[in-house]
């Protein structure tokens, strides 16, 4: 089940830079999409969702855009911080409320 | 801040052995979940239940998995006859509405079939 894909298993920014963490779905049925954040032996932690209504949700230092032609949705971090490193999954949700993730992308911030 | 949340963390089991997972979701939530992860692998869903019944569920819940809401806070996972594949972590999550509302996840039960 490949209908979401997060093609970078890892990605490396230095504090204060943006970091940007992308995803790639192949369903146009999609209609909402979630960024989640994961620390190992913990839940995925909600950040931000957006709606396939909208191009642009923000919130703080954290922004989705979504390019509903390309299907394709990507997540700013700026300025990032050592405390952003963890795994990020884009979710999308799917019939029945379920969420299809992607692989996930490692994202490590350093000092 | 309200969170759900699932016991045990941790149970280690016999294959063969049946299991129960536990969790309560977040109070006024009406949509429930199963979810797990497979060491090194996505995230996969399980089951949604809402209203007492499964709203819908995946290949990979098939007869020995099964889910109740036994009272007003519990929502359970059973698995009644575990396999060594059945070894993962088990997320439970629950949101106020459906298809376009937020789920919040649990820290996990992390199951391990010996």
């Amino acid at each position: 089940d490949q209908q979401v894909k997060q093609n970078s298993p890892s990605l490396s920014v230095q504090e204060g830079r943006i970091s940007i963490l992308n995803c790639d779905y192949t369903n146009s049925m999609f209609d909402y999409f979630l960024w989640y954040k994961k620390y190992p032996a913990e839940g995925p932690t909600f950040l931000i969702s957006i709606s396939s209504i909208k191009d642009k949700n923000e919130d703080g230092r954290f922004t989705v855009f979504l390019n509903k032609s390309a299907k394709h949705l990507s997540l700013h971090i700026v300025p990032s911080q050592p405390g952003d490193s963890a795994v990020y999954f884009c979710a999308a949700s799917a019939e029945g409320g379920k969420l299809i993730f992607g692989q996930g992308t490692e994202l490590s911030v350093k000092p | 801040e309200p969170e759900v949340t699932q016991t045990p963390s941790h149970q280690v089991t016999q294959m063969g052995q049946e299991v129960i997972l536990r969790c309560v979701p977040i109070s006024n939530h009406l949509y429930f979940y199963w979810y797990r992860q497979i060491l090194g692998q996505k995230v996969e869903f399980l089951v949604s239940f809402y209203n007492n019944e499964i709203s819908e569920k995946s290949e990979i819940f098939d007869d020995q998995f099964s889910v109740e809401r036994p009272d007003g806070s519990n929502f359970t996972l059973k698995i009644r006859s575990t396999k060594l594949e059945d070894s993962a972590m088990y997320f439970c999550a629950s949101s106020e509405g459906d298809n376009t509302d937020t789920q919040y996840f649990g820290p996990g039960t992390r199951l391990t079939v010996l």
